[in-house]
């Protein structure tokens, strides 16, 4: 069975730095597509970042230069590293991913149950 | 960027009544479209993909249709677990795969 679980999710001030886990079973990290999804308060779900199996990354613009994707095979971990943090950052932070067999759709189909980041002085 | 459009923002339904959910996009997509149940301190959950495929382990009674620009959700029976907040996102082509403003379903 497919299961992901969130941590790191806390308390930060404008300018810091943050990095959510996402422990994953039932599968590795390195033969799918991973994937970083946030939902601030009272807002629409927002796409924040992908890898794809074979490495590729890419960034929503609102993330791009201050956060970075990562996974590791060992710990079979998705990370998300969080720098210079926002107020606007403030989200829960969900993984995501998307099995092979929907890799052609890009359709991520099991998700975490997030980690809330608050950023706020 | 994908613009996503959806309608209503929120409806009032009873149990058993038939529920409709629009989502509209900014240019064609084709039918990479998908929809999710959200609710809260819950892993959200894919209902429907590609805009007419069911997932598997999801009730029959979550019908999704469309191509192109125009795609709809139909719960055919409201349950009392179907109350909340349901999205549209679409996977076409590269990032972002953006997400429709969402409706919420309250009793």
């Amino acid at each position: 069975e497919v299961q992901l679980v969130e941590s790191g999710g806390g308390l930060v001030q404008p300018g810091g730095s943050l990095r959510l886990s996402c422990e994953v079973s039932g599968f590795t990290v390195t033969s799918n597509y991973l994937s970083w999804v946030r939902q601030a308060p009272g807002k629409r779900p927002e796409w924040v970042s992908v890898i794809y199996s074979g490495g590729n990354r890419y960034y929503a613009d609102s993330v791009k230069g201050r956060f970075t994707i990562s996974r590791d095979a060992a710990k079979n971990t998705l990370y998300l590293q969080m720098n210079s943090l926002r107020v606007d950052d403030t989200a829960i932070y969900y993984c995501a991913y998307c099995p092979r067999s929907k890799v052609l759709v890009k359709v991520f189909d099991v998700w975490g149950q997030g980690t809330m980041v608050t950023v706020s002085s | 960027d994908i613009q996503m459009t959806q309608s209503p923002s929120s409806l009032s339904a009873s149990v058993g009544d038939r529920v409709t959910i629009s989502c509209r996009t900014s240019q064609s997509i084709s039918s990479n479209l998908n929809w999710f149940q959200f609710k809260p301190g819950r892993a959200p959950k894919l209902l429907i993909y590609s805009a007419s495929a069911l997932q598997t382990g999801v009730p029959s009674r979550f019908r999704g249709s469309g191509s192109g620009t125009d795609f709809t959700l139909t719960i055919t029976s409201l349950q009392p677990e179907d109350f909340a907040t349901y999205y549209c996102q679409q996977s076409y082509s590269d990032p972002p795969y953006t997400f429709g403003q969402g409706t919420r379903v309250e009793i």
